[in-house]
């Protein structure tokens, strides 16, 4: 069973509107979140992240909201860009977890239409 | 070179090769990370290595063989593939055990495998 979902696989949004991505997870042991961006042919590249002490943190045009109640979690990112075409993928883990591991998501593919 | 390297970029092998995937991390990690990566699937992790230990090995067929020689590099070689071998493998790299947001991992950019 997947501890972390991405139920939408992809999303297609207007340049300079805002787009939305969603992640849903299962396990309440997590305590720590990143998304991550992915470009074909490359290796995911770290975007930002959200302690679960924390509802909400920004870095310039990215957002993450975190929901602990409804084990959700969102990325917002306005104005979307045409560089901002990716895969994106939401990841989490449990500090209690010895092996640090990251539990990930199956990812969403963003395109941003001119 | 700065970051995570992984080399080859590429490889195609029959099934009855033997190869090494290497990766380097150049950012003073002391944990490293073998992921596989299939079309629209979430990334699998693999093997965990932490301080150049052995932590993770989440089922992984013994086809795989990783080594961690040091904290810097670490292999996976690979023999007797099958053709549901192929796929994006990553690497990564983290700073665990300094109590901050030690999570965060920095990933090379992968070796596309085709076996044939």
């Amino acid at each position: 069973d997947q501890q972390v979902k991405q139920n939408s696989p992809s999303l297609s949004v207007q340049e300079g509107r805002i787009s939305i991505l969603n992640c849903d997870y299962t396990n309440s042991m997590f305590d720590y979140f990143l998304w991550y961006k992915k470009y074909p042919a490359e290796g995911p590249t770290f975007l930002i992240s959200i302690s679960s002490i924390k509802d909400k943190n920004e870095d310039g045009r990215f957002t993450v909201f975190l929901n602990k109640s409804a084990k959700h979690l969102s990325l917002h990112i306005v104005p979307s860009q045409p560089g901002d075409s990716a895969v994106y993928f939401c990841a989490a883990s449990a500090s209690m977890d010895s092996n640090y591991q990251l539990i990930w998501g199956a990812g969403t593919k963003l395109i941003i239409k001119p | 070179e700065t970051g995570v390297t992984q080399t080859p970029r590429h490889l195609v092998m029959g099934m009855t090769n033997k190869k090494s995937l290497k990766c380097e991390q150049h950012l003073g990690h002391n944990a490293m990370y073998w992921y596989k990566q299939s079309a629209k699937k979430p990334l699998e992790l693999m093997f965990v290595y932490n301080f150049k230990e052995q932590t993770e090995n989440n089922s992984v067929p013994s086809r795989f063989s990783p080594e961690c020689p040091n904290s810097s590099h670490l292999f996976l070689h690979l023999h007797t593939l099958q053709p549901e071998d192929s796929a994006l493998y990553l690497c990564a790299s983290s700073h665990v055990g300094a109590g901050g947001p030690a999570d965060t991992q920095y990933f090379g950019p992968g070796t596309r495998l085709t076996v044939l």
